[in-house]
């Protein structure tokens, strides 16, 4: 089945400055690529999400980037705040008859004022 | 805007006791899941269910059943709680049919003594 690994585990940033958090996976047939930001004590809510047949999608201060032929794909947050403290999760949707996503452990960013 | 709900924020139980965890979504979604949140680990599939009656085992079973008799809601049961479920419940749902975007539920935080 489908293994995603997501770096790093924890990152610490100045406001303003930029924070990029990696995934890899493991299943070629992977198609679909969405990020969660759960902040604390509150529900995993979507962000930002890319499909195999697209490089890189933007939304404002963030950014997604896949990599098909390294298979990892990576968040970007571009001039950081207070407000984007918070645990992100990246995930894979696998195919072959068991369409259901495999989630990273989690990345806890913490942006310093 | 689709909401996921969850029957408790809070729950104590003792070992042994037989437990359940409710969820409902309000969007007709086809799919449901329940994950398990613990530190460092992620969110870890436990069951899933594609349609009504119709369920399948994710990555962390063992201990669990499901129960999904509507469409809207699906249940979560520990037949024997033990210390080692104490964890954070998180219920998702997606419509399904390739829309793939997941709405989390509140989540519940499960303390077994």
């Amino acid at each position: 089945g489908e293994n995603v690994e997501q770096h790093p585990s924890t990152l610490s940033v100045q406001e303003g400055d930029s924070a990029v958090i990696k995934c890899t996976y493991s299943d070629s047939a992977s198609n679909y690529f969405p990020w969660y930001k759960q902040e604390l004590g509150k529900r995993p809510q979507l962000i930002i999400d890319i499909r195999s047949n697209v490089g890189e999608k933007k939304d404002q201060r963030i950014a997604v980037t896949l990599n098909k032929t390294a298979k990892h794909f990576s968040l970007h947050i571009t001039e950081t705040q207070p407000e984007d403290s918070a645990v992100y999760f990246c995930a894979a949707w696998g195919s072959g008859g068991s369409y259901i996503p495999t989630f990273g452990r989690g990345t806890s960013l913490i942006v310093h004022p | 805007d689709v909401k996921v709900t969850q029957s408790s924020r809070y729950l104590v139980k003792r070992t042994g006791e037989k437990v359940f965890l409710e969820c409902v979504q309000d969007m007709d979604h086809e799919n449901m899941f329940w994950y398990r949140q613990d530190p460092g680990l992620g969110l870890r599939l436990i069951y899933f269910s594609y349609d009504v009656k119709m369920k399948e085992k994710g990555d962390i079973p063992e201990g669990y059943s499901v129960s999904r008799e509507k469409k809207e809601r699906f249940s979560l049961i520990l037949e024997s709680a033990s210390t080692n479920q104490t964890s954070m419940y998180l219920c998702a749902s997606n419509l399904g049919d390739r829309e793939e975007t997941q709405y989390f539920g509140p989540g519940t935080r499960l303390l077994v003594l």
